[in-house]
């Protein structure tokens, strides 16, 4: 079964500083999408980055980077030069089988530090 | 161009009624997902609409249904409503054609009380 798995409930990280969220997945299906997205207290969860399991190079929008290493199933966050706004959960997410059909992990929150 | 929007954003309910959630999905977007999020089960998708018709369904009860319109907008339903209804409801849409490769846009939610 497809499954997500954040191991880390919550970071603590100084603002201006990087840290890296971590996120593992398990699938079979050799065609999947990798997703994160930030849920801030509001309830609305942002997309901030996507990867695709044929993608060559690690994805990157802004001062979000997506850390891909597909032998080892992995997907990890790595947010640059935090600021206090960053304080959020972020959730990983996976797509496969062609459809729609979003699993998430359990979450990460984060809090930055002033 | 707008986001995905859902109405009412918070419902209080009591138990064995039924509720009607709503949400509009961006612009030419086509395929909106429904999920429920509660702090014990987390995010679980619940159905997916394209086209007005269904095209995927989680392992929820049927008392969970939905619909899609013509215009894309889609409706989700509860009927009779238990305790552990309660939650925040998002909807997300998406173009619909892309497979597991595009990405879902979610709404503010529908924060959902059941008493």
């Amino acid at each position: 079964a497809q499954k997500i798995t954040q191991t880390q409930p919550g970071m603590f990280v100084q603002e201006k500083e990087a840290v890296t969220l971590d996120c593992t997945y398990d699938t079979s299906d050799p065609s999947y999408g990798l997703f994160w997205y930030k849920q801030p207290s509001s309830g609305e969860m942002i997309f901030l980055i996507y990867q695709g399991s044929y993608d060559q190079q690690n994805a990157t929008e802004g001062r979000y980077s997506l850390n891909f290493q597909k032998a080892r199933k992995s997907a990890n966050l790595v947010i640059s030069a935090s600021q206090l706004g960053d304080s959020a959960m972020y959730f990983c997410a996976m797509t496969y089988y062609n459809n729609n059909d979003m699993r998430f992990g359990a979450g990460t929150r984060l809090t930055v530090k002033p | 161009k707008a986001g995905v929007t859902q109405t009412p954003r918070y419902l209080i309910k009591t138990r064995g009624q039924q509720v009607t959630l709503s949400c509009s999905p961006i612009s030419g977007h086509r395929s909106v997902s429904w999920y429920q999020q509660t702090p014990g089960q987390g995010l679980q998708f619940l159905f997916e609409y394209f086209s007005e018709t269904q095209r995927n369904k989680g392992n929820f009860p049927g008392r969970f249904s939905g619909r899609q319109f013509s215009n894309s907008r889609s409706e989700m339903n509860v009927s009779t409503l238990e305790l552990g209804d309660s939650a925040l409801y998002l909807c997300a849409s998406s173009t619909g054609t892309g497979g597991n490769q595009e990405t879902q846009y979610f709404g503010p939610g529908t924060r959902l009380l059941v008493l």
